[in-house]
């Protein structure tokens, strides 16, 4: 069974500059989530999906992010204009309703 | 807001028990003990997790006391593979997990 895929791995821009980063899910997870990990740090939650709903968008700075998850499978986040504390590792994470996560390999975006 | 606290380095001989802490004193009735470990570059790995009973898969054990305000993670035989970052979570009824920054194992030749 495939993982959790993301795309792309590496990412480098310049600040001002838009980014997207992509996530497939684990087939039949019904709950996707975006992470943010700065380095030294545990993962944080920016975004919870049920389906195609954002159930926990609490924690997403939506000045300049956002995200969606059209058909309740794939799901893209996308941050316009990048700014150098952008800098981190996001995370994609898929799982049933309740239940362990599973993450994929995850994005390090580094912004000059 | 993190859930948990555990210490922020351990190391570990190979061959040897790691066992790592967890504590949680503030967790519910009905919130589950999540392990996930990251080994550097990659994502988090689901490890073990647990309500009341202690638990054992092919990776660890996880030793719940019994007030639940604590636990333990054993890696019965330390391998240098299992160099990483170990997560004790505790997962809220909203299937929430907050991360702490987690315990560093290395496993020493």
């Amino acid at each position: 069974e495939a993982g959790v895929v993301q795309s792309p791995r590496y990412k480098i821009i310049e600040k001002k500059q838009p980014v997207a980063f992509w996530c497939n899910p684990i087939s039949g997870h019904n709950t996707l989530y975006w992470y943010l990990q700065n380095l030294g740090q545990g993962p944080e939650l920016l975004i919870r999906y049920e389906n195609e709903e954002a159930v926990d968008d609490s924690q997403l700075p939506k000045d300049r992010f956002s995200a969606e998850r059209l058909k309740g499978v794939d799901s893209t986040l996308k941050i316009q204009p990048a700014e150098l504390g952008d800098s981190a590792v996001y995370l994609c994470a898929s799982s049933l309703e309740t239940g362990g996560q599973y993450f994929g390999p995850g994005t390090r975006l580094t912004v000059l | 807001d993190a859930k948990t606290t555990q210490p922020p380095s351990m190391d570990c001989a190979e061959g040897r028990a790691a066992n790592l802490p967890c504590n949680h004193s503030t967790i519910s009735g009905n919130e589950y003990v999540y392990w996930y470990r990251q080994i550097h570059s990659q994502g988090p790995q689901y490890i073990i997790h647990g309500l009341k009973n202690n638990e054992t898969n092919e990776m660890a054990s996880l030793i719940i006391t019994e007030d639940r305000k604590s636990s333990t993670l054993i890696l019965p035989h330390a391998t240098l593979r299992d160099t990483a970052v170990y997560y004790c979570i505790v997962r809220d009824t909203g299937n929430q997990f907050y991360f702490g920054t987690g315990t560093s194992l290395t496993v020493i030749p």
